[in-house]
């Protein structure tokens, strides 16, 4: 198994602006993913964050909007570039040696003013 | 494309009853399948998956491709069962599409 942790565990930012969040794995992994979870939805893959490499964008999701970087196998950080109140969401950090299984990390809640 | 369905946004059942929380899914590819769960202030984890066969916490699934549905089922529900309950499909880039989720609430 692993244990991830994200931080900042919450966030208030004004319309505009970036944050960055990140994401640590306690062990080596080969895959991390971010997701989002948007108030009264499901979870939303976001993209896969590639060691190494440019992270895989699923559709209706942009490198400009959400650059990802992945410097080694246990850490990833997530930016919400030029914020707006629809970015207001709880962002999931998800990691495991496959997709088969995945350890989710307690998530970061996010509110855009 | 895939798509996963719950049916049911909140589920309510009386302690002791049975319980069965619905799931059916569309995916042209060979289905793997997984139930996940989310406790009150706790991280979302993974309950069950199909290819295991496996009883946790007294809940089992079965796939049936048949009727594509993975429903999760417990014979007898208990107060600690009250979640968040995601079904969830593995595809072929080895990403999870989750379902809308059900909430279940054991009354007591």
């Amino acid at each position: 198994s692993a244990v991830i942790s994200q931080k900042p565990s919450r966030d208030i930012c004004q319309r505009g602006t970036s944050l960055t969040i990140q994401c640590q794995v306690d062990s080596q992994v080969t895959m991390m993913f971010w997701y989002r979870q948007q108030p009264g939805q499901s979870l939303t893959l976001i993209a896969t964050a590639n060691q190494g490499s440019e992270a895989t964008y699923e559709s209706g999701f942009v490198i400009d909007k959400f650059p990802i970087s992945r410097p080694n196998l246990t850490f990833s950080t997530l930016t919400v570039s030029n914020m707006s109140p629809e970015d207001s969401s709880i962002y999931l950090c998800s990691a495991g040696v496959s997709g088969y299984e995945q350890y989710f990390g307690p998530g970061t809640r996010l509110t855009v003013t | 494309a895939q798509r996963v369905t719950q049916p049911e946004k909140l589920l309510s059942v009386f302690k002791g009853a049975p319980v069965e929380l619905k799931c059916n899914y569309s995916y042209s590819g060979s289905p793997e399948l997984f139930w996940y769960v989310q406790y009150s202030r706790q991280r979302l984890q993974l309950l069950l998956r199909h290819i295991s066969r496996e009883s946790i916490k007294g809940f089992t699934a079965d796939l049936n491709k048949g009727e594509t549905s993975f429903h999760l089922k417990k014979p007898f529900a208990q107060e600690e069962d009250s979640a968040m309950y995601y079904c969830a499909l593995l595809t072929g880039a080895n990403n999870l599409f989750f379902g809308t989720g059900t909430r279940l609430t054991v009354i007591p």
